[in-house]
């Protein structure tokens, strides 16, 4: 059972380029998320999605898009990667709104 | 609006030693959940406990309880008996309906080392 992964681990960019973080679960869960972590910060929710084709800004959604066109995807897009965007990025899954929401391993990007 | 505080940033036990993880929280909401996630040195973010706002009955799990109290607002997290391997960043987080969904809100983390 593979749950909910995230690829690349990894990411290298430049600014101004399109970046695409993957999401994908294996759990069916209807409601996905994306945060970002940075120090003093803790977590940041940047959008989310209660179903496929239903999607909403959390609190810092400025500089990303995402879509749901499948229940188990959940990608997040940065148009024109900045220097600012750099950050760990987790994508969760939970059942429903009120139910825990378990998290993938994380992408680290790195934006030059 | 809704808030988690951990005010505890870092801290340093040794080994076999019992410690807490201060956890506070503010929210309108009567209905509401808690959790607590721990993110070792490998990254991850492992789910460790949820509770509901309507059931104040602490909990033990192995060496790992949670004391969960409205009157204070706060969901403390404690370890008995540290390991080694509990060294990690703990996060309390707050689930309401103060957004319109339910998203989680989450404190800064408590950075947790177990020194040998």
């Amino acid at each position: 059972d593979a749950g909910i992964t995230q690829s690349p681990r990894y990411k290298i960019t430049e600014t101004g380029r399109q970046v695409t973080l993957m999401c994908h679960q294996t759990w069916s869960h209807s409601y996905m998320f994306w945060y970002r972590q940075d120090l003093g910060h803790g977590l940041r929710l940047i959008y989310y999605s209660a179903a496929a084709d239903i999607t909403d800004k959390g609190e810092v959604p400025d500089g990303y898009v995402v879509s749901r066109s499948k229940t188990e995807n959940f990608p997040l897009t940065l148009e024109s990667a900045t220097r600012s965007q750099t950050s760990v990025y987790f994508c969760a899954s939970s059942e429903s709104y009120r139910e825990t929401q378990y998290f993938g391993p994380g992408t680290r990007l790195l934006v030059l | 609006a809704q808030k988690v505080t951990q005010a505890q940033t870092e801290i340093s036990v040794v080994e076999k030693e019992d410690v807490t993880l201060d956890c506070v929280y503010e929210t309108r909401d009567t209905t509401y959940y808690l959790f607590w996630y721990k993110q070792p040195p490998s990254g991850e973010l492992v789910f460790l406990i949820r509770r509901n706002s309507f059931d104040e009955q602490n909990e033990i799990s192995g060496r790992y309880s949670w004391n969960f109290q409205k009157s204070t607002s706060s969901f403390n997290f404690t370890i008995t008996a540290s390991q080694v391997v509990d060294s990690a960043v703990y996060f309390c987080a707050l689930s309401d309906s103060g957004a319109g969904s339910y998203q989680l809100t989450f404190g800064k983390g408590t950075k947790l080392s177990v020194i040998p």
